[in-house]
């Protein structure tokens, strides 16, 4: 079963402008991390966030955390066109490791 | 590209056949994780390996699937007779269990169309 579980939005910006994606989540976890898979092909990890953090930066990348709401998101400050992707959240599921996406968010930077 | 392969990246076959699968990971990876992605949706967890072990297996893999990893390094997964329901994409990934990294590695994947 899927933990993570993001608003399933298609978000369709102009290039420069934000995007802020959320994701929830079900269960106690370890950290949560999104990923980032364009058209078609593998998952790049973007960033992670551990239990006990809040917020965290990385560069153009903010995520947020509330654990007591479960729930976490990522924004995209001045957005590129190359930042067109579906976005996922995961949580790790304790003893396998493994992790447990939610359905992602459509981005779509038009230039 | 991060240092995961996955051959081929395509694979059409028709209802019935057999097909084979091969992932490469990161050469220190001790951990292999395979995970199936269907259309509009993310991942799921399939099956996964610590070195040649395996150790644990989704409900989703059902007897029509099976997966190896013989040396540790390289795994396979095979669909026997495949069927309609299995077209999807099938991703692997790896991670070195023992550093304070919980990142997975993901291959391009493998798109599965069953005809």
């Amino acid at each position: 079963s899927q933990q993570g579980e993001e608003d399933p939005q298609a978000l369709s910006i102009q290039e420069g402008e934000n995007a802020t994606m959320n994701c929830s989540y079900k269960t106690s976890i370890n950290n949560l991390q999104w990923y980032r898979q364009n058209s078609g092909r593998g998952l790049v990890h973007l960033i992670l966030i551990r239990s006990n953090e809040r917020e965290k930066h990385s560069g153009r990348l903010r995520v947020t955390l509330d654990t007591s709401k479960k729930s976490s998101s990522l924004l995209i400050t001045a957005s590129r066109a190359a930042d067109t992707a579906s976005y996922f959240c995961a949580t790790l599921v304790y003893g396998n490791n493994r992790l447990a996406f939610g359905k992602g968010n459509q981005v779509v930077v038009i230039p | 590209d991060t240092g995961v392969s996955q051959n081929p990246r395509h694979k059409i076959t028709k209802r019935g056949q057999n097909v084979t699968f091969r992932c490469d990971p990161i050469s220190e990876h001790n951990r292999l994780y395979w995970y199936r992605q269907t259309l509009g949706q993310g991942p799921e967890f399939l099956t996964y390996f610590q070195n040649e072990a395996q150790l644990e297996k989704s409900r989703l893999l059902s007897d029509r699937f099976s997966a190896e990893r013989p040396k540790g390094s390289f795994s396979t997964l095979e669909i026997q007779r495949t069927e309609q329901g299995d077209s999807a994409m099938y991703l692997c990934a790896s991670i070195n269990l023992g550093t304070e990294s919980y990142e997975q590695y993901f291959g391009p994947g493998t798109r599965l169309t069953v005809t």
